[in-house]
């Protein structure tokens, strides 16, 4: 019930493109949703989070939609660009809680 | 900002050696983490404390300490290390449980070999 879970594993999108992340999760008391971004020899840092009371989040070109129903959300980067190209971590949290749940993590490599 | 740093961003070390890596933030938050991060397995929780001389075990405790004598500062310690703890290093901090608590800041990291 703890699991998050995220796919694809990797994926190529070519310059320009949208680059979509799943991430499925079962437990319903998660109310923090976070997306970590990470370069290569870099720890990962936060990107973009919702809270389930909303089902879209926008920043830039990094769109979070959240389908409270099915349990799951996405991670959408429009226009994509080669600078993009890092390793996605979908997450999952609740509040009082300490622990934060990672996904398996997605590559992303974005072709010039 | 937030500043978290790690003692060492590449170690080698023996099999049987006993390995201290150091995590230090800046921002007094309250709640510290290890993780080790191995490629398709994500980030998986080692230790975490959430207080001065407190901690609790993650998800892969075993074969891992750690240590907290000062809020700023929680040390990983392999008391024994093994090749199969070869893996990148995570420290990464938060403020206390609450609606703000997901949002941890991370260490560069430490990928240590054991040999």
């Amino acid at each position: 019930q703890q699991q998050v879970k995220q796919s694809p594993q990797s994926l190529i999108v070519q310059k320009g493109g949208i680059s979509i992340i799943n991430c499925a999760y079962e437990n319903t008391a998660f109310d923090y949703f976070p997306w970590y971004q990470q370069f290569p020899g870099k720890g990962p840092a936060l990107l973009i989070a919702i809270r389930p009371d909303v089902s879209e989040k926008k920043e830039g070109r990094f769109t979070i939609s959240f389908n409270k129903s099915a349990k799951q959300f996405s991670l959408h980067i429009m226009d994509s660009q080669p600078g993009d190209s890092a390793t996605y971590f979908c997450a999952a949290s609740y509040t009082g809680g300490f622990k934060t749940i990672f996904g398996a993590g997605t590559r992303l490599f974005v072709k010039a | 900002d937030v500043k978290v740093t790690q003692s060492s961003r590449y170690l080698v070390k023996r099999t049987g050696e006993k390995v201290f890596l150091e995590c230090v933030q800046d921002m007094d938050h309250e709640n510290m983490f290890w993780y080790r991060q191995d490629p398709g397995l994500g980030l998986r929780l080692i230790y975490f404390s959430y207080d001065v001389k407190m901690k609790e075990k993650g998800d892969i405790p075993e074969g891992y300490s750690v240590s907290r004598e000062k809020k700023e500062r929680f040390s990983l310690i392999l008391e024994s290390a093994s090749t199969n703890q070869t893996s990148m290093y995570l420290c990464a901090s938060s403020l206390g449980a609450g609606i703000s608590n997901g949002q941890q800041y991370f260490g560069p990291g430490t990928r240590l070999t054991v040999t």
